[in-house]
């Protein structure tokens, strides 16, 4: 079965470094979200993206983070200046609203970890 | 708005007895409800999810959920817990087709005594 990807699968970073995360959603969906999951916590929507613009973003989705759409099939999550508060796991996902309406099918995840 | 309240944030069940995992919900429109399992340093998957009909619904590994209206609920049982069922486990909310932005609730930590 089709598959959404994710890399990496675990950084580690300096506070105040940039930060890409990458995701691979499956081919022909056309929804793309991230979401967050502080170790501990719940998980959490940060934003969701069609057709290369951000359709909803939550409070925790502030001016360092950014999400792009560079070419056919890469999703990035970038954060311009990591805060320790930042070291979470980072789960995209997608969806296709013509198929299993509903439903995300999201990556394994990225663990992010700022020192 | 949405939201999810997980009762129990650890649960406890021997091997081979009932797993019974709750989950309320509040929502303004006719709800989409999931269950997702997220095992040790994984991702998370989906167990089961109810969209329309049936309200009892199917998921792997032989867990079930009963969405029930009036009260607001949609609970997660399995009739006899295996070792492997040890995870974390999220029910989740969305308004549905057009919007599927999941509100997912705190988690329930299941953990099978032997």
């Amino acid at each position: 079965e089709p598959e959404v990807t994710q890399t990496p699968s675990h950084q580690v970073t300096q506070m105040g470094q940039e930060v890409i995360l990458r995701c691979v959603p499956i081919s022909n969906h056309l929804y793309f979200y991230w979401y967050r999951q502080i170790l501990g916590q719940k998980v959490e929507f940060l934003v969701s993206f069609y057709n290369n613009e951000i359709s909803e973003k939550s409070e925790i989705f502030d001016d360092q983070f950014s999400v792009e759409r560079p070419d056919g099939s890469n999703f990035t999550l970038k954060i311009r200046s990591t805060k320790l508060e930042d070291s979470a796991m980072y789960f995209c996902a997608s969806s296709d609203r013509q198929g299993r309406a509903g439903e995300l099918f999201f990556g394994e995840g990225s663990r992010l970890t700022v020192l | 708005a949405q939201s999810v309240t997980q009762l129990g944030s650890h649960v406890s069940v021997s091997e081979g007895a009932l797993v019974l995992l709750r989950c309320n919900y509040s929502s303004s429109v006719p709800p989409y409800l999931f269950w997702y399992v997220q095992y040790p340093n994984q991702g998370l998957q989906l167990l089961l999810k109810y969209t329309t009909g049936a309200t009892l619904v199917k998921g792997i590994n032989g867990f079930e959920a009963e969405f029930k209206k009036s009260e607001t609920s949609f609970h997660l049982t399995k009739p006899s817990a295996h070792m492997s069922d040890a995870a974390e486990y999220f029910c989740a909310v969305s308004e549905g087709f057009g919007n599927e932005k999941l509100t997912f609730g705190t988690g329930t930590r299941l953990t099978i005594i032997p």
